[in-house]
C-alpha cells in the first residue's frame, strides 16, 4: 500500500521558476527522502531528512518537513530542462523495518 | 563505486511463460530489495533481503513470485507463471547493513517487463 500522496500529479513550469511538490504520509516516521526518477531509468536519492529536523538544503534543493502535519515539501529553485523527470517521496517508518514506502510521484516537466 | 546492476533491460514475453530478473548489488550492501513499478505509480515492495534471508515478503505474490538470494550477494526474481497486470518495471536496489535511518538506497536502472 501507498503511504504517501503526493500533490500535484504533474507539474509543468518554464525554466528559471521554482518547482514546489508536496507529500503527505499517515504514519510515524524515522526519515523521509525525495528520490528523482527520469523516464525508463532507475530512481536517483536526491535528499534524506530525519524526523528531527524541520528543514535541508542541497544544492537547488530545500526540503521542509513537519510531522505534525505527516508532510513534506520538495522546492526547486531556478529549474532547469534537466530537471524534467518524475519526484517520489519515500519515507522509513518508526518500527517499521529497514525499507522505503514510496508515494505516488509528482511529474515535472520543465519547459525551455 | 559500480552500482546495482540489472538484467535484462527489456523483457517481452506472452503471458503464462515465466521469466527470470537478475541483481547484482552495491559490493558490501547487506540488505537487498525488489520492488515493482505500475506504470504511473511509486514503486511498491516485492521482497527484502537481509544477506541471504528474508525479511519482509508480506507484498510478494508467493503463487506466482519468487525470489532468492544466494550467497547474500546476487538475487533473482521470478515470476511464473506470467499474467498481464505483472507488466511493470522490476527494480532492485541496495543499502548499507546498517539500515536506512542514516543512509539512502541505491537503485538499479530496473527492468522493464511486458507481458503480452
Amino acid at each position: 500500500s501507498q503511504q504517501g500522496e503526493e500533490d500535484p500529479q504533474a507539474l509543468s513550469i518554464q525554466e528559471g521558476e521554482n518547482a514546489t511538490m508536496n507529500c503527505s504520509y499517515k504514519t510515524s516516521i524515522n526519515n523521509l527522502q525525495w528520490y528523482r526518477q527520469n523516464s525508463g531509468r532507475g530512481l536517483v536519492h536526491l535528499i534524506l531528512i530525519r524526523s528531527n529536523e524541520r528543514e535541508k538544503h542541497s544544492g537547488r534543493l530545500r526540503v521542509t518537513l513537519d510531522t505534525s502535519k505527516k508532510s513534506s515539501s520538495l522546492l526547486i529553485t531556478a529549474s532547469r530542462a534537466a530537471d524534467t523527470a518524475s519526484y517520489f517521496c519515500a519515507t522509513v517508518l518508526t518500527g517499521g523495518g529497514n525499507k522505503l514506502t514510496f508515494g505516488t510521484g509528482t511529474q515535472l516537466k520543465v519547459e525551455l | 563505486e559500480a552500482g546495482v546492476a540489472q538484467s535484462p533491460r527489456y523483457k517481452i514475453i506472452e503471458k503464462r511463460q515465466s521469466v527470470a530478473f537478475w541483481c547484482n548489488p552495491i559490493s558490501g550492501h547487506a540488505t537487498l530489495y525488489w520492488y515493482q513499478q505500475i506504470l504511473g505509480q511509486g514503486p511498491k515492495l516485492l521482497i527484502q533481503f537481509q544477506n541471504n534471508g528474508v525479511v519482509d515478503d508480506s507484498q510478494l505474490p508467493k503463487d506466482r513470485f519468487s525470489a532468492e538470494r544466494l550467497k547474500g550477494v546476487d538475487s533473482t526474481l521470478k515470476i511464473q507463471p506470467a499474467k498481464l497486470e505483472d507488466s511493470a518495471v522490476y527494480l532492485c536496489a541496495s543499502s548499507p547493513g546498517q539500515g536506512l535511518r542514516d543512509t539512502e538506497a541505491f537503485f538499479g536502472q530496473g527492468t522493464r517487463l511486458t507481458v503480452v
